[in-house]
């Protein structure tokens, strides 16, 4: 059973640039969380989505920030503009459900924005 | 606001210690309360968790205690490996079924 996964695993944008990272979740899973981590720094909850639907977007910035789980194909965080304070790693995770709580994380993308 | 407290930053135990990282929270809705296990350049991985309904989890060498009534938790690595050194994440689920994540004790087994 394939874990979740990611790409790019590194991408480097110029600022004013757009950015799209991917996540596919695990087999079964259909919720999807995004995360982004700064050096030295815990992660910090960006969005929460199950298929073709938000559910929480509360730590993603109101500006140049989206991201989508459609019903056919992986998730999509999306930046647009990138500036050099978006450089980070951003993880993806996914669980089954609400219930287990379980969340299983991919191996991130680091995003460099020069 | 940081939801979740995480103590100490850092650590660095001889080979066999038992390093303790401990946790401490403030919404009693939380109801999930994991760790994970992060090396460099990696992303975290599920490493154990429990819920308030117990007060202690053990899994192999990793022990979780829980304090409901001080809200507090804390991993317990026994017998200690230099393959243990990595950041250690303590997290709590709260509504809409986010994460809040501790800032993180990089560990250090000195063989």
């Amino acid at each position: 059973n394939a874990g979740v996964m990611q790409n790019p695993r590194h991408l480097v944008r110029r600022r004013g640039q757009e950015a799209r990272l991917r996540c596919s979740p695990m087999k079964g899973h259909s919720h999807v969380y995004w995360y982004r981590q700064l050096p030295e720094e815990g992660l910090k909850f960006m969005v929460y989505l199950q298929k073709e639907n938000i559910i929480d977007e509360s730590g993603m910035p109101k500006e140049r920030f989206s991201a989508e789980f459609p019903k056919e194909g992986p998730s999509i965080l999306r930046i647009q503009q990138v500036v050099r304070g978006d450089s980070a790693a951003y993880f993806c995770a996914s669980s089954p459900d609400r219930v287990n709580g379980e969340q299983y994380f991919g191996p991130g993308t680091r995003l460099t924005v020069t | 606001q940081q939801q979740v407290k995480q103590s100490p930053q850092s650590l660095i135990v001889q080979k066999g210690g038992i390093p303790i990282i401990n946790c401490a929270y403030e919404n009693t809705a939380f109801d999930y309360f994991p760790w994970y296990q992060q090396f460099p350049g990696k992303g975290p991985a599920l490493l154990i968790a429990i819920r308030p309904d117990v007060s202690e989890k053990k899994e192999g060498r990793f022990t979780i205690s829980f304090n409901k009534s001080a809200k507090q938790f804390s991993l317990h690595i026994m017998d200690s490996q230099p393959g243990d050194s990595a950041t250690y994440f303590c997290a709590a689920i709260g509504t809409g079924n986010q994460f809040y994540f501790g800032t993180g004790t990089s560990l250090t087994v000195i063989p």
